[in-house]
């Protein structure tokens, strides 16, 4: 079900390190695949997608990986900048319904 | 609109009252998402328009929830009765449809409800 009751995971990170954010997801037949990042009083942004046919797929700075054995996805974030502190979320999709991760609060060390 | 609005941004209310809660989507989005967000937590699904469909209201914590969307556009969700565990920040999502990649969802800025 969704990530109810339950208190974000945190990373810290030094700043101009890269960052990796992990979700694991929970229907192999999830098709499509979304990071989100949400910043203090804001609602979630879209950072990155992928869908299931890939394993890879990089942006700006930022780097989805995808492992559909192990049902696992994550988020690489190159150079951190104390302006990527914000909980990410990822989001899977199978066609007929979307789930969110629980995430994961990443806070960016000067 | 460019994005998705809500309204209003701030809300603070008695215990006992009934709110209303509004989102317009992204102009031809056909798919709408509530979500709740207690502090410091995650998202949790309440309910989900998609077209003339009917909506998907398995998240609805309880009967005091409901939730009203006209055609593709506005949504409005009511909270009778509020309780203090109600205090959240209820965010509104739009996307193209449901399926594959038309599943991506724009937020919206997100109400933050406090129940005194």
């Amino acid at each position: 079900g969704e990530s109810v009751g339950l208190h974000l995971p945190t990373l810290s990170v030094q700043e101009g390190d890269n960052s990796i954010i992990n979700c694991a997801y929970s229907n192999s037949a999830s098709d499509y695949f979304i990071w989100y990042k949400q910043e203090s009083g804001k609602g979630p942004q879209f950072i990155i997608d992928i869908r299931s046919n890939m394993d890879k797929r990089q942006g700006q700075r930022v780097t989805v990986l995808l492992n559909k054995t192990v049902k696992h996805l994550s988020l690489q974030i190159a150079a951190t900048q104390p302006g990527d502190s914000a909980v990410y979320f990822c989001a899977e999709s199978n066609n007929n319904d979307m789930r969110f991760g629980a995430g994961t609060r990443l806070t960016v060390k000067p | 609109g460019a994005g998705v609005s809500q309204s209003p941004s701030n809300k603070v209310t008695e215990k006992g009252k009934d709110v209303e809660l509004r989102c317009d989507p992204i102009s031809g989005h056909t798919a709408l998402y509530w979500y709740r967000q207690r502090l410091g937590q995650g998202l949790e699904f309440l309910i989900y328009f998609q077209g003339n469909s009917a909506p998907d209201k398995s998240g609805l914590p309880s009967d005091r929830f409901s939730a009203e969307r006209t055609g593709e556009s506005v949504s409005t969700l009511t909270i009778q009765r509020t309780q203090q565990e109600d205090s959240a920040v209820y965010l509104c999502a739009s996307s193209l449809g449901r399926q594959g990649f038309r599943m991506k969802a724009f937020f919206g800025q997100g109400t933050r409800l406090t129940v005194v």
